[in-house]
């Protein structure tokens, strides 16, 4: 059972849609859960962090963690075509051992 | 700031043959990370260092991988006797505390022929 999975996609969404990403992850102790966008040939950029169950809140951008469930999700909202990119989700299950999902493509249509 | 920087950009190299790759990190951040990504895969981690010491290495890490921080600041990974396997995106990020938020350098990419 890999750590972090996530859908592959590809997810297209029209421009000014919500996109959402999902990431499931396997270790019940996980402690910290982030969210990195990734373009074609560059390196991950993070985009947001959540410690605690509930809902984070930045800009366009929502985190979403149930521990219970075992999930974490990113909501786009206004999706734009310059958030057309893969997205990876990375758990960490304490200690300094961070896990990546494989990432899911996100293309957003104009 | 000018975030983590890496370097060479990229390093193409003949089998058989050893590498070096230098990750300079965000500097006030202890902790520094590798990691390899291949394509359409996420990060992998490799090893990480606070400070100094290196206190952790993926059991996937073999005896051709070395990796140091000789002062805390910059770090080194070194690759000997290079295979056609190892290319791929070799990636240094670094954190300010221990399950924290990472930064990551534009990464090294290593072709090997």
């Amino acid at each position: 059972q890999k750590e972090v999975e996530q859908n592959s996609g590809p997810l297209s969404v029209p421009e000014g849609a919500i996109a959402s990403l999902n990431c499931t992850y396997s270790d019940r102790g996980s402690q910290s859960f982030f969210w990195y966008r990734q373009y074609s040939g560059k390196s991950p950029e993070l985009i947001m962090s959540i410690y605690s169950n509930g809902d984070k809140e930045d800009g366009r951008f929502t985190a979403q963690l149930n521990k219970a469930s075992q999930y974490v999700s990113l909501l786009i909202r206004d999706s734009q075509p310059s958030d057309s990119a893969t997205y990876l989700c990375a758990v960490n299950k304490g200690g300094n051992q961070f896990y990546f999902g494989t990432g899911t493509s996100l293309t957003v249509i104009p | 700031d000018t975030g983590v920087s890496q370097d060479p950009r990229h390093k193409i190299t003949k089998r058989g043959q050893n590498v070096t790759f230098r990750c300079d990190p965000i500097s006030e951040h202890n902790r520094l990370y590798w990691y390899r990504q291949t394509l359409g895969q996420g990060p992998e981690f490799l090893t990480y260092f606070q400070n100094e010491a290196q206190l952790e290495k993926s059991r996937l890490l073999s005896d051709r991988f070395s990796a140091e921080r000789p002062k805390g600041s910059f770090s080194t990974l070194e690759i000997q006797r290079t295979e056609q396997g190892d290319s791929a995106m070799y990636l240094c990020a670094s954190s300010p505390f221990e399950s924290g938020e990472q930064f990551f350098g534009p990464g090294t990419r290593l072709t090997v022929l």
